[in-house]
C-alpha cells in the first residue's frame, strides 16, 4: 500500500521559515494537500493541488511537490502557527495521510 | 453555512458493531463525495472510507475492508458507517468529511467527531 511519511517534529523559531516534507513513491506525480490540526479542534485545510491556497488561508503558507517529495513551507512563522500538519493524496482512489508533524513555534 | 454533525460513537465491546451517521447542512448533499477519517487517541489522521455523490461509488482503506460499509440517503442528506466486528485498534475519533469537487478531491469541511471506544 501507497505511504506517505513525514518528519515527527520540526522546530523554528517565531518570524522564521519552517518547510515540512512529505516523501511518497512519485509523490510528484499526484496532487498533495495539507492540513492544519490544533489541540481539541478538527483538521483545516490550508494547501490543495500542492500550492493553492484555500480562502482565508494566510500567503506566508506555500507548497511545493516534485519527484518523491511535497514541501509545506510557512514563511514569517507565527505562534498560532503551532500545530499538527498532515500531507495527504490519493492513490487508486485510496486516500492517504503521512504521519503527521508537530510545528513547534519556539 | 455548511455543517457536519456526527453522531453515533460510543463504547461497544470487541466483536461488536456500530453504526455512525453524520447529518449535513448548507450545501447539495448529492453532489459531493464524502469521506470518513479517524484519528486514534494522540495519532495521527488515518483514511477510512469514501462515497461518491451518488453512492454508487465506495472506497475503503484494507484495514476495514469486509468489515466496514458506508453508505448515504441523499433524501436525508445524511452519511452513514456501518461498522461490523470492531477491534480494540479502531478505537479512535471518526471525522465525517465533505470532499471539494477539484482534482485530488481535497477535504473543505469537517465535522467534530465522534468517539468509537472498541472496549471490554
Amino acid at each position: 500500500s501507497y505511504e506517505l511519511t513525514q518528519p515527527p517534529s520540526v522546530s523554528v523559531s517565531p518570524g522564521q521559515t519552517a518547510s515540512i516534507t512529505c516523501s511518497g513513491d512519485k509523490l510528484g506525480d499526484k496532487y498533495a494537500c495539507w492540513y492544519q490540526q490544533k489541540p481539541g479542534q478538527s483538521p483545516v485545510l490550508v494547501l490543495y493541488q500542492d500550492n493553492k491556497r484555500p480562502s482565508g488561508i494566510p500567503e506566508r503558507f506555500s507548497g511545493s511537490n516534485s519527484g518523491n517529495t511535497a514541501t509545506l513551507t510557512i514563511s514569517g512563522t507565527q505562534a498560532m502557527d503551532e500545530a499538527d500538519y498532515y500531507c495527504q493524496a490519493w492513490d487508486s482512489s485510496t486516500g492517504v495521510f503521512g504521519g503527521g508533524t508537530k510545528l513547534t513555534v519556539l | 453555512e455548511v455543517q457536519l454533525l456526527e453522531s453515533g460513537g460510543g463504547l461497544v465491546q470487541p466483536g461488536g458493531s456500530l453504526r455512525l451517521s453524520c447529518a449535513a447542512s448548507g450545501f447539495t448533499f448529492s453532489s459531493y463525495a464524502m469521506s470518513w477519517v479517524r484519528q486514534a487517541p494522540g495519532k495521527g489522521l488515518e483514511w477510512v472510507s469514501a462515497i461518491s455523490g451518488s453512492g454508487g461509488s465506495t472506497y475503503y482503506a484494507d484495514f476495514v475492508k469486509g468489515r466496514f460499509t458506508v453508505s448515504r440517503d441523499n433524501s436525508k442528506n445524511t452519511l452513514y458507517l456501518q461498522m461490523n466486528s470492531l477491534r480494540a485498534e479502531d478505537t479512535a475519533v471518526y471525522y465525517c468529511a465533505k470532499e471539494t469537487n477539484i482534482a485530488a478531491r481535497p477535504v473543505d469541511y469537517w465535522g467534530q467527531g465522534t468517539l468509537v471506544t472498541v472496549s471490554s
